[in-house]
């Protein structure tokens, strides 16, 4: 069974610039997450999808970030403009079902804002 | 929201050894996972484990919802164990399919 597929892995920008990252989830996972993992930190997350509908996004900064999954399967999240407080590695997780299920991870994307 | 604490913040050892990684959590949770963080940053599923114990080879795990804590056993370490070891729990409420980290172990396994 393949993973969670994220592009790139590796991105360096400009600040003001923008950026978007690509999240493919585990085939047959209704929920999808975005995650923000700063350097020596836990990750948190910032988004949350049931199929293609949103169910929390209350910690996502909505200045300058958005995320969508319009078919219910592929996502992704895209910040505009980039800030260097950024800078941090954006992991994306499926699961199954809402709640109570195991959550898998794809490799993340690295991204650095200088 | 809850919160969740790991200890050691940093564990140092010697191929062969044994340890022990704790995890508190301040609130009743539906869902605990273990995770190992290689260097290339991937998150790698340990255990699935609200309660109980569970093994799988040299890790297992054990979690006491009631008292509310977690703990990971690694046996006979290697080299390769060395990274982050994250502990995640999903509470009720608000708090529904999110994991909350807590912010992390890191082990050094040395030759």
């Amino acid at each position: 069974e393949a993973g969670v597929a994220q592009s790139p892995r590796y991105k360096i920008i400009e600040k003001r610039q923008s950026v978007a990252f690509w999240c493919n989830p585990i085939s047959g996972h209704a929920t999808l997450y975005w995650y923000q993992q700063i350097l020596g930190q836990g990750p948190k997350l910032l988004i949350q999808f049931q199929n293609n509908g949103v169910v929390d996004d209350s910690q996502l900064p909505k200045d300058r970030f958005s995320a969508e999954r319009l078919k219910g399967v592929d996502s992704t999240l895209k910040i505009q403009p980039a800030k260097l407080e950024d800078s941090a590695v954006y992991l994306c997780a499926s699961s199954q079902a809402f709640m109570n299920t195991e959550a898998f991870f794809g490799q993340g994307t690295r991204l650095t804002v200088v | 929201g809850i919160q969740v604490e790991q200890s050691p913040p940093d564990l140092i050892l010697q191929e062969g050894a044994n340890s022990t990684l704790r995890c508190n959590f301040s609130d009743s949770v539906n869902n605990l996972q273990w995770f190992h963080q290689n260097p290339w940053g991937q998150l790698i599923n340990l255990f699935y484990i609200p309660s109980g114990t569970k093994q799988n080879g040299r890790l297992s795990a054990t979690t006491v919802a009631t008292e509310r804590y977690s703990l990971l056993y690694i046996s006979s370490s290697q080299t390769t164990d060395s990274g982050v070891y994250f502990c995640a729990v999903e509470s009720g409420g608000t708090s529904y399919g999110k994991l909350t980290f807590g912010q992390g172990t890191i082990l050094t396994v040395h030759p």
